[in-house]
């Protein structure tokens, strides 16, 4: 069983502000990092998957990126807005497995 | 496609008592699985399935029955209601073959959640 941490557990930033938070996980045996978005009342969407070492993906102000080596992906929000608040969560999954474990997850609170 | 599916969305129980939560998807995902979520622990893996007829344990699968017997459905049995099952819980299918592929990167698709309180 994986051990996937995230850190920090809650964030309070001004609107525009930009911000990022970790994931950290094992690195041996690992396959994929997929990070999810979830809001209130609502259930988890996927944000991105990434395999490889020194992967980068975006999606409009939020990016993220991936060492694998080291066990550690950052995701970021370039000038927040209130509709970032949310819960964001990370999965690692290990090499041969299809199941995700996830972190605790980060829950972003974005005051106009 | 109404994606993946879940009832009830609230339910309360007794101690004892035992129900069986709903899951069902349209977009033909050969891998389901149910997880439970509990503050401050994320979600918890209780069991998946990687194709109809083939199901197995997660983390916490005690207190938990599963069994697939088509590719849409994924229902989760509650034999012995306890109040530590207390909790929300959701259902997730992504797109996969039985046979895990290297480099089939599978995001999850999750449904609405079912609230569950046991009383």
């Amino acid at each position: 069983i994986l051990n996937v941490e995230q850190s920090p557990q809650s964030l309070h930033v001004q609107e525009g502000d930009s911000t990022n938070f970790t994931c950290s996980f094992p690195s041996s045996n690992f396959y994929a990092l997929h990070w999810y978005r979830w809001e209130t009342a609502k259930s988890p969407e996927a944000l991105f998957v990434m395999t490889l070492n020194g992967d980068e993906k975006k999606k409009g102000r939020i990016s993220a990126t991936l060492n694998t080596k080291e066990g550690y992906s950052y995701l970021y929000i370039k000038g927040s807005q209130p509709e970032d608040s949310a819960t964001y969560l990370c999965a690692s999954q290990d090499t041969g497995r299809r199941a995700l474990t996830f972190g605790s997850g980060t829950r972003l609170q974005v005051q106009p | 496609n109404a994606g993946v599916t879940q009832t009830p969305k609230f339910q309360v129980l007794k101690t004892g008592q035992s129900m069986t939560l709903q899951c069902a998807q349209d977009m033909n995902h050969e891998y389901m699985s149910w997880y439970r979520q509990d503050p401050g622990m994320g979600l918890r893996l209780i069991h998946y399935s990687v194709g109809a007829g083939i199901t197995d344990q997660g983390e916490v699968p005690n207190g938990y029955n599963v069994s697939r017997s088509t590719t849409e459905d994924f229902p989760l049995r509650l034999l012995s209601a306890a109040p530590s099952q207390t909790s929300v819980y959701f259902c997730a299918s992504s797109y996969g073959t039985g046979t895990f592929r290297r480099g089939a990167l599978e995001t999850q698709y999750f449904g609405p959640g079912t609230r569950l309180l046991v009383l």
